[in-house]
């Protein structure tokens, strides 16, 4: 138990659909990211926010919309997926996004596009 | 191009033995280094971490060597459990950058034989 959770585990949804991923720490951090793992790549950086505001947006896509309503918690909004964008998302936390300090990872969703 | 390598996809190592992770890098602009562990169906956990300006750290069985005119790093961990199976990611930081600019290799699977 790292103090990120994410939901749900699994997710199959097909190219029409529009779902979403959630995140939630209870480390009191007030960093949280989203990774994107592919088979046989390294993770790949999607979003980071500090304070609630965004302060990377790492080449995205725009079907990937994320959300941080607080700093607590960190939704990514799926819409018009392509298969290619099956992978692990996972989810990170640290106290800041500039301090020496690490990323503590949830457990991450797999994600399956048909 | 990958600024972060992990050449060896995979290292068996038998228990009680030494086990040597290895890591190169490009961007002499790197002064922060981590390693994560990562068991099946869970999300990266943090090991250890070396800033730039140390060659060694060391926690427990852990030990991290930096040889910065090499771009290399290595994971040393004696001695090698059956427990410690699992992939080993490496992870670079950009000289004031953010935590969530974290260039991550491709990992390296661990399996320790009893």
């Amino acid at each position: 138990e790292t103090g990120v959770t994410q939901t749900p585990r699994h997710l199959v949804m097909g190219m029409t659909n529009k779902k979403s991923l959630k995140c939630e720490q209870h480390l009191g951090h007030n960093a949280m990211y989203w990774y994107k793992q592919s088979a046989k790549k390294p993770l790949e950086l999607m979003f980071v926010y500090n304070f609630k505001e965004q302060t990377e947006n790492n080449s995205v896509p725009s079907r990937f919309s994320p959300e941080c309503p607080n700093s607590s918690h960190l939704f990514l909004h799926l819409h018009t997926l392509q298969p290619e964008d099956s992978a692990l998302y996972l989810c990170a936390s640290s106290q800041t996004a500039v301090l020496n300090t690490e990323a503590f990872f949830g457990q991450g969703t797999r994600l399956t596009v048909v | 191009d990958q600024q972060v390598k992990q050449n060896s996809p995979s290292l068996s190592v038998q228990e009680g033995r030494i086990s040597i992770l290895n890591c190169d890098y490009t961007n002499s602009m790197f002064d922060y280094f981590l390693w994560y562990k990562k068991y099946p169906a869970e999300g990266p956990t943090f090991l250890i971490s070396i800033s730039s300006i140390k060659d060694k750290n060391e926690d427990g069985r852990f030990t991290v060597f930096l040889n910065k005119s090499a771009k290399h790093l290595s994971l040393h961990i004696v001695p090698s459990q059956p427990g410690d199976s699992a992939v080993y990611f490496c992870a670079a930081r950009n000289y004031g950058g953010s935590q969530g600019n974290l260039i991550f290799g491709k990992g390296t699977k661990l399996s320790v034989k009893p």
